[in-house]
């Protein structure tokens, strides 16, 4: 199985309410990442979990909440969003979290904050 | 930060012709990878190509590094319509913090 497998695809959300993505893989991999993603931009780094600890936040925005349960899922919890927060959102893992690692990226969650 | 720019941001070619797209990073790095991602979804691995090597081939793909111009190409040789996406490069190395930091990216359109 190398699927990396996010719920929702789609979610459509008020500025009031408050939803998670979710992301599950079942390579064994110990690195996990949340990326967010504009039209037409890369993907931009949000968050790192190398074994189910938190190693990098890339000074994402508090309203925006990760959590690893175990080493095969990982959230990300939304609470406030903005419309400029609507984007794709993409969950990866590799096999660790060291450089030159090949990342499996899932299909994304196409958030839209309204 | 965004480390790699890329060149063409787009490219439309007829099937069964070469495509090349080039990146170019500011800083140095360990390992340089391609992915090529679907119009709106995940991103797909295609090739690594580590500091110390200069050419890397995978099936129809062909990629350079230039470490001295830091830059890199990717070829695509024969495209294919399936071959329509957006290609990214993505730099990792100590000067990024060890983080996987994509380019631009490059649009491909391979019309039948």
């Amino acid at each position: 199985d190398t699927e990396v497998t996010q719920t929702p695809k789609h979610l459509v959300m008020g500025m009031t309410n408050k939803k998670s993505l979710k992301c599950e893989q079942h390579m064994g991999h110990r690195a996990m990442y949340w990326y967010k993603q504009k039209a037409k931009k890369p993907p931009e780094l949000m968050f790192v979990y190398s074994y189910e600890k938190l190693s990098i936040n890339e000074s994402v925005p508090s309203r925006f909440s990760p959590e690893c349960p175990n080493s095969s899922l990982l959230n990300l919890h939304l609470h406030a969003l903005q419309p400029e927060d609507s984007a794709l959102y993409l969950c990866a893992s590799s096999q660790d979290s060291r450089i030159g690692t090949e990342a499996f990226f899932g299909q994304g969650t196409r958030l839209t904050v309204v | 930060s965004q480390q790699g720019e890329e060149d063409p941001q787009a490219l439309s070619i007829q099937e069964g012709e070469n495509a090349t797209m080039n990146c170019s990073y500011k800083t140095s790095i360990n390992n340089l990878q391609w992915y090529r991602q679907n119009s709106g979804r995940g991103l797909v691995h295609l090739i690594l190509i580590r500091s110390n090597e200069r050419e890397k081939h995978s099936g129809r793909l062909r990629v350079t590094l230039d470490t001295s111009k830091k830059s890199s190409s990717l070829l695509i040789t024969a495209s294919r319509a399936a071959d329509t996406a957006s290609y990214f490069c993505a730099t990792d190395g100590r000067a990024a913090g060890n983080k996987l930091t994509f380019g631009g990216g490059t649009r491909v359109l391979v019309k039948p």
